[in-house]
């Protein structure tokens, strides 16, 4: 398997801009995590998805940021209109689940993280 | 809530001596902790885990971890460090049930230095 697969790698643009970001799970995961990390603030859960259903988006920073995720191969990250404030390193991180378990029970399992998509706002 | 604290920004350490990058936790009811790793410009990595049993857990590339509930701390380990271990660790938690068990949360990170 490929792994987790984000794009952009590297995003620059300009305060205002509509930005989406892009994850392509590990082809059977149940469950998708998009996170964002910063110096600042260290690594910081915005939301996940389980069987394609936004479970918890409590990390979401604000209104200008929406996930979807239409299928269970992709799911992407927006933020319209960026700010600076939003430079970052976004990950997208995904996890298989267990025959049965309900997406708020205990889960042990490891997570998978893409390589991350750099994003600086002028 | 649960939390991990990782006491050091950085950690050095001369190439083939053992290595300890720390992490205590703060967990209402049972703590699952977990490492992971993370390379320049690369996604983080899973280390290990506990979860329950032996307080000693092994995961990859030679690392443990010792979970010591009296300390609350679950330090990585390794005997004899590479210069490749150089990267930055994270320490993480499993969230509560209110909050979402799915949640890890994470440490600051540790970055560890391993001279040749």
């Amino acid at each position: 398997d490929a792994g987790v697969i984000q794009s952009p790698r590297h995003e620059v643009t300009e305060m205002g801009q509509e930005v989406t970001l892009r994850c392509k799970p590990i082809s059977g995961h149940d469950y998708l995590f998009w996170y964002r990390q910063t110096m600042m603030r260290g690594l910081e859960l915005l939301i996940y998805f389980n069987n394609n259903v936004p479970i918890d988006d409590s990390g979401m920073p604000e209104d200008r940021f929406s996930a979807k995720m239409p299928n269970a191969s992709f799911s992407t990250l927006k933020i319209q209109p960026s700010e600076p404030r939003d430079s970052a390193v976004y990950f997208c991180a995904s996890r298989g689940g267990l025959a049965g378990e309900s997406p708020w029970e205990n889960i042990t399992g490891e997570l998978f993280f893409g390589e991350g998509s750099r994003l600086t706002v002028l | 809530a649960q939390s991990v604290a990782q006491p050091e920004d950085q950690v050095n350490v001369a190439e083939g001596n053992p290595l300890t990058v720390k992490c205590t936790y703060s967990v209402s009811g049972n703590p699952y902790l977990f490492w992971y790793v993370q390379y320049p410009n690369r996604g983080l990595q899973f280390l290990l885990k506990y979860i329950t049993g032996d307080n000693l857990v092994k995961g990859s590339y030679g690392f443990e971890a010792e979970f010591n509930k009296s300390q609350t701390s679950f330090h990585l380990k390794k005997p004899s460090a590479l210069v490749s271990d150089s990267a930055l660790y994270f320490c993480a938690v499993r969230g509560v049930r209110n909050t979402g068990f799915q949640k890890l949360v994470f440490g600051t990170g540790t970055r560890l230095l391993v001279s040749p």
